[in-house]
This record gives C-alpha cells, sequence and structure tokens, in this order.
C-alpha cells in the first residue's frame, strides 16, 4: 500500500541551529512529494513540492527539500530557525490520479 | 483574497443531532476534499470531488455524507453524528481534478460530539 512515514513526532531546535525533518515514501514509482506546514490555529499551507528534475528544491519561508530515490526520502531543510518555525509539519505524497496521502506530521518545538 | 472558508469554525452537539459543516472556494476549483485531523493519526480523507456532482469516498467515509451541487461549495454531513467524530476538521481545494497534491486548506473546524 502507499504510504508516507514521519519517523521524528517531535523535534525540538534552538533558534538559530539547522534543521532537517525526516520523510520516507512507500510507492511503485516516484510520486509526487509535498511539505506542508500547519501552524497553531492554522489550515495547512503548501511549503513545497517535487515533480520531476532537479532533486533539490525550493520552497517558500527559506525551506528546501532533496529528493532521494536510492533511499525513498523527501527531507526538508533550513540551514537557521527562527522561533515563528514552531509549528507542524506533514509530507505528503500523491502518484497520478490518487489521491494525497499525508505522513503523521512531525511537531517542531523552537527553543531560544 | 483567495480562499477556502468553512463554517462553524468551533462547534460542540450532541450524539444524534445532525449537523453541516460547509465549505466554499472562490478560486473556481474543480478538486474538494475533506480531512478530518486527529492526534497521532494526522490527517485522513474523508470524501473528495473530482467536479460537480462527482463525489468519491476516502479514507474514512463512514458516518459522513458530502455533495457537490456547485462548484464553489463542498458541505460535509454528519446525519447522526457519534462521539468517535470528535475531531478537527478541514476542507482543501485543488485547480485541477487530476490531483497534484497542491491543496488550498481552510482554517479549520473543530468539532465535539458529546
Amino acid at each position: 500500500a502507499q504510504s508516507v512515514t514521519q519517523p521524528d513526532i517531535h523535534i525540538t531546535v534552538s533558534e538559530g541551529a539547522s534543521l532537517e525533518l525526516r520523510c520516507n515514501y512507500s510507492y511503485g514509482a516516484t510520486p509526487y512529494l509535498f511539505w506542508y506546514v500547519q501552524s497553531p490555529g492554522q489550515g495547512l499551507q503548501l511549503l513545497l513540492k517535487y515533480f520531476s528534475g532537479d532533486t533539490l528544491v525550493q520552497g517558500i519561508k527559506g525551506f528546501e527539500a532533496e529528493f532521494k530515490r536510492s533511499q525513498s526520502s523527501f527531507n526538508l531543510r533550513k540551514p537557521s530557525v527562527h522561533w515563528s518555525d514552531a509549528a507542524e509539519y506533514f509530507c505528503a505524497a500523491c502518484s497520478g490520479n490518487t489521491p494525497l496521502v499525508f505522513g503523521k506530521g512531525t511537531r517542531l518545538s523552537v527553543i531560544a | 483574497e483567495a480562499q477556502v472558508t468553512q463554517n462553524p469554525r468551533y462547534l460542540i452537539t450532541v450524539t444524534g443531532k445532525k449537523l453541516t459543516v460547509t465549505c466554499s472556494q472562490n478560486m473556481n476549483h474543480e478538486y474538494m476534499s475533506w480531512y478530518r485531523q486527529d492526534p497521532g493519526l494526522g490527517l485522513r480523507q474523508i470524501y473528495y470531488s473530482m467536479n460537480v456532482e462527482v463525489t468519491d469516498k476516502g479514507d474514512v467515509p463512514e458516518g459522513y455524507k458530502v455533495s457537490r451541487k456547485e462548484k464553489r461549495n463542498f458541505p460535509l454531513i454528519l446525519e447522526s453524528p457519534s462521539p468517535n467524530q470528535t475531531s478537527l476538521y478541514f476542507c482543501a481545494s485543488s485547480q485541477t481534478s487530476v490531483n497534484t497534491g497542491e491543496l488550498f486548506f481552510g482554517e479549520g473546524s473543530r468539532l465535539t460530539v458529546l
């Protein structure tokens, strides 16, 4: 079955430190891949997406993600985290005409 | 402003009392969907619609109904709510009927069923 796994339920980082959130997918072929962010009390907002081509994709708010076919991964990164980045992050995937499948999310806390 | 609007944002109701959560988008999107979000379970799709008068079940459709009579509206109906439907609900839309995953989300409707 198609699935998206986010191994980390909760991550805490210091403000200014780098961040990497992990995402692995299980699909027959390379799916379309996405990262969404959910700030407290808000809906989800698309951060970035990967369809094909360059495996390093840039998104909004200074985030980037790297697609690695060999590892079935699509990890999200940010060089320097700001307190306003505290939120829940969801990795998602879909293939062709199939509905979007979300991971269970990683909650990011930022400490001073 | 492009947006997906859900109402109500918060609702407390009792078991068995029918309720409807409305969803409206102003982007002329073809695709609309409902999700529920529960702690530890992430987002799970309830129903989706590829276009007007076309709806399909998602992963957790039991206890819910939807309709898509107009392109902009996609209401979620709970005919006889039960406590296990207490959840945070999100409506989302996408420009094309082929689900490319670029969804625009509403701000959510928190439902409590007593």
